[in-house]
């Protein structure tokens, strides 16, 4: 099984700043098949990036993903307010089982 | 547009059995491979069990391997998850999802609105 592990848990920021979450795979297998999920209180998982660095339809600009392997990133490069919520990375290039990291919940400074 | 509207779940006592239904609309619903997603109250997401487009394969997690069974229906548009012998540990939202790929790669990209399943006596 491919562990997922997200850095920081929680990340306090203010709105406009940059923000970079951190997504860290326990084995190189995982290549690019790296996706993004925004979810909020009470509310479904969106979609944000797949393939480690393609947008979902609809996602703003402002959203941006890279890494391969191991290593990924994602960005937020200005912070808006309905951009406050967790943020989760899921890795399909391994399964069973699919996993997700446990989350960095991105809040109000 | 595509939707995937679930229904079932509620509260069962330990060892009990529980089935959840997720009707799809605004898309080949046989082209692609369906999946189970749980979130326990306050914590993240975990992956519980996929089935391919044809109903062919399936696949679970292991803490939920001989209890869980999923299955789908592609004359109906609904996937389906019947869960037998459950613990406090499945208390949970179950989401069902959609692979956003026709291929192999199991992202996904439409969720439905999810359904609590709270085991407890």
């Amino acid at each position: 099984e491919i562990v997922m592990t997200q850095s920081p848990a929680t990340l306090s920021v203010s709105p406009g700043e940059r923000v970079t979450l951190s997504c860290r795979a326990s084995q190189s297998a995982v290549s690019r098949n790296l996706a993004w999920y925004q979810q909020k209180p009470g509310q479904t998982p969106r979609l944000l990036i797949y393939g480690a660095s393609t947008r979902a339809t609809g996602i703003p600009a402002r959203f941006s993903g890279s890494g391969s392997g191991t290593e990924f990133t994602l960005t937020i490069s200005s912070l808006q307010s309905e951009d406050f919520a967790v943020y989760y990375c899921q890795q399909y290039n391994v399964w069973p089982p699919l996993t997700f990291g446990g989350g960095t919940k991105v809040q109000i400074k | 547009q595509v939707h995937l509207v679930q229904s079932g779940g509620g509260v069962v006592k330990p060892g009990g059995s529980l089935g959840l239904s997720c009707v799809a609309s605004g898309f080949s619903f046989s082209d692609y491979s369906l999946h189970w997603v749980r979130q326990a109250p306050g914590k993240g997401l975990e992956w519980v069990a996929l089935v391919s487009s044809d109903g062919d394969n399936k696949y679970y997690t292991d803490s939920v391997k001989g209890r869980f069974a999923i299955s789908r229906d592609n004359s109906r548009n609904t996937l389906y998850l019947q869960m037998d012998r459950l613990g406090a540990e499945d208390t949970a939202v179950y989401f069902c999802a959609r692979a956003g790929s026709k291929l192999a790669l199991y992202y996904f990209d439409y969720w439905g609105q999810g359904s609590l399943v709270t085991v407890s006596s």
